[in-house]
């Protein structure tokens, strides 16, 4: 089964507005990592947060975390054109293993 | 090389041939990972190789499917008597070491149609 779950499945937001999405997970992690997608092909890796770390900035993305409801976001300020993508979350499913999630589609109206 | 490597980029096959698919990753990268991704869904794990040690191959989803690396070099996915629903984009990862903390680097894939 997915250790991590995004929500929305499917985002649709116009140019300059931000953008929220979510990623739920099931067991306790050690950190967990964000990854963009563009046109269905390798993925891209842009932040990684670590369990004790309740927030992280790179740039105009945040990700916060709370390991108390098992959740993390992302959240994409002053959103461009070229922010169309999909943004999965990862967790680590036993010592190794990364997990992802399904996805969330994100599309920027311009 | 530059970046983790994948080939063919794109291969059609037909059901019940075998098709054998190409990682390079980066140079010195100990882990290294498949995944499987059918079309507006998510990455699926396939298996995972750590330098030396077994392999972790509880994601493969039959016997049909198996995997390969040579050292901390290059890794071949086969998948044997291929059938329809194996079609999907298939994605190598490669990172410094085996250890969750560290992050991936991706190959742009091999999309794999079987007709």
């Amino acid at each position: 089964s997915q250790q991590g779950e995004e929500d929305p499945q499917a985002l649709s937001i116009q140019e300059g507005e931000n953008a929220t999405m979510n990623c739920s997970y099931k067991t306790s992690i050690n950190n967990l990592q964000w990854y963009r997608q563009n046109s269905g092909r390798g993925l891209v890796h842009l932040i990684l947060i670590r369990s004790n770390e309740r927030e992280k900035h790179s740039g105009r993305l945040r990700v916060t975390l709370d390991t108390s409801k098992k959740s993390s976001s992302l959240l994409i300020t002053a959103s461009r054109a070229a922010d169309t993508a999909s943004y999965f979350c990862a967790t680590a499913q036993g010592a190794q293993k990364l997990v992802f999630g399904q996805g969330t589609r994100l599309t920027i109206n311009p | 090389g530059a970046g983790v490597s994948q080939s063919p980029s794109n291969k059609v096959t037909e059901k019940g041939k075998d098709v054998e698919l190409r990682c390079d990753p980066i140079s010195g990268h100990t882990a290294l990972y498949w995944y499987r991704q059918r079309l507006g869904q998510g990455l699926e794990f396939l298996i995972y190789f750590q330098g030396n040690s077994a392999p972790d191959k509880s994601g493969l989803p039959s016997d049909r499917f198996s995997a390969e690396r040579t050292g901390e070099s290059v890794s071949t996915l086969t998948i044997q008597r291929t059938q329809q629903e194996d079609s999907a984009v298939y994605l190598c990862a490669s990172s410094t070491a085996g250890s969750t903390n560290e992050k991936l680097f991706f190959g742009s894939g091999t999309q794999l149609s079987v007709l």
